[in-house]
């Protein structure tokens, strides 16, 4: 029943090395989106999703890259880990198309802790 | 460039009590705002959505209120529970739908 689940929930690695975070969401909604909540709590949107095509790219390190296969289905892959990539990551979801005021739903997060 | 700020960024209160959330924003051009619930190790949980055309909104003991012209909006809690306590996070959303999350107040809620 979960609407959007994200996974893994934990995520322990060392620097320089490559990992996904997948992201599921069942609520059909045509929008998903990733956010970084940094050691100081502040959510900050990293990309953005609609119908599978990219709308938000923040500034972000090219070495972060969305991957959307399809419109339930946003996942996020980065290369060489840094230290400073920790962070907690959550996927989100909403609807758009057709209404701008759609709630969002998160995912639970995935904590990421690069060693 | 919206900025959301929440203040105080920490507040206890003892059980009971009424209190009210502060959020303020320095761009009075959104769509909505949106308040969250984040409890400890875990995602958010929306709690309600205000629309931009809306000054209010309610749900159980909350309360919302929005003032889109002084930018500013407060969430209100009645009777409030131990199980109350969680980080509160306003948000706001503009045109190219991007959310922009203010720093969060903690609410403690002492038995």
């Amino acid at each position: 029943d979960t609407a959007v689940s994200q996974t893994p929930k934990y995520l322990v690695t060392q620097m320089g090395n490559d990992k996904s975070i997948k992201c599921e969401q069942n609520l059909g909604h045509d929008t998903m989106y990733w956010y970084k909540q940094d050691s100081k709590k502040f959510l900050k949107i990293m990309f953005s999703y609609n119908n599978k095509e990219l709308i938000i790219n923040e500034t972000v390190p090219n070495r972060f890259s969305p991957k959307s296969p399809d419109k339930a289905h946003l996942n996020l892959h980065i290369n060489s880990l840094e230290l400073g990539d920790s962070a907690v990551y959550f996927c989100a979801s909403s609807q758009v198309t057709g209404s701008t005021n759609s709630p969002l739903h998160f995912g639970n997060g995935t904590r990421l802790t690069v060693t | 460039k919206q900025e959301v700020t929440q203040i105080p960024a920490a507040l206890s209160v003892p059980e009971g009590e009424n209190l009210v959330l502060n959020c303020s924003f320095t761009d009075s051009a959104i769509y909505n705002l949106q308040w969250f619930r984040q409890d400890p190790g875990k995602g958010l949980t929306s709690l309600l959505l205000i629309q931009s055309s809306q000054r209010e909104q309610t749900s159980g003991r909350l309360n919302a209120s929005l003032d889109k012209s002084s930018g500013r909006s407060t969430l209100y809690i009645a009777a409030s529970q131990p199980g109350d306590s969680a980080t509160y996070l306003c948000a706001v959303r503009r045109g190219n739908e991007k959310l922009t999350f203010g720093t969060g107040t903690r609410l403690t809620i002492i038995p």
